[in-house]
């Protein structure tokens, strides 16, 4: 069936560093892939988003890549900061209006 | 920021008990969601409707009822909380090309 997976449910970096956290998805009919952000005790907010019809969309310090090819949508993350630490989920819309998520990669910035 | 509101954000209640979660937007979207989340694991699609007096279940199989009498209010009620219930649940709207908007979730305990 259709489904979003995350590579790494855990990812660590360094203030200041780059992060990048994986997504996969195997619904060729997914027109849209949206990243949300979780804090803990919070809903998921949105982050950015992207149609299939682009591969890169860039943000206030955030980009996202689209790879239809592999199925691989990726989000970016420059200068990550203390306030980066949540959870990060990606979700492919397809028909526009059926979401689904993946299981979530939680990003710790150390110090 | 997306305006919708869920009461109560933190609930512990025995087995047995009947509970609505409460969840109601101001934003006249159409689309409205309950989602069943563990804390940092992936998010469960549990009922879901497309407009007044129009509601579906989700992926995932609740022993919940919900019902949509207004536009604004998407109510989630437990005839009988069991311990198996525990966990967060979180309600998200959408309207027309919009992403999914969520609340910050009713964090349920069943004793």
């Amino acid at each position: 069936g259709e489904s979003v997976g995350l590579h790494l449910p855990t990812l660590s970096v360094q203030e200041g560093d780059n992060s990048i956290i994986n997504c996969a998805y195997s619904n060729s009919a997914s027109d849209y892939f949206i990243w949300y952000k979780q804090e803990s005790g919070k809903g998921p907010q949105f982050i950015i988003d992207i149609r299939s019809n682009m591969d890169k969309r860039q943000g206030q310090r955030v980009t996202v890549l689209l790879n239809k090819t592999v199925k691989h949508l990726s989000l970016q993350i420059a200068a990550t900061q203390p306030g980066d630490s949540a959870v990060y989920f990606c979700a492919e819309i397809y028909y526009g209006q059926n979401f689904v998520f993946g299981p979530g990669t939680r990003l710790s910035v150390l110090p | 920021e997306a305006d919708i509101y869920q009461t109560p954000r933190y609930l512990v209640i025995g087995t047995g008990k009947k509970i609505t979660l409460e969840c109601s937007q101001t934003m006249g979207h159409d689309k409205m969601y309950w989602y069943q989340q563990d804390p940092g694991m992936e998010l469960h699609l549990i009922h879901y409707s497309y407009g007044v007096n129009s509601t579906e279940k989700g992926d995932l199989s609740s022993e919940s009822t919900v019902s949509r009498i207004r536009t604004e209010h998407f109510p989630l009620t437990l005839e009988s909380a069991r311990p198996s219930h525990t966990s967060q649940y979180l309600c998200a709207s959408k309207g027309g090309g919009s992403p999914l908007h969520f609340g910050n979730g009713t964090r349920l305990t069943v004793t």
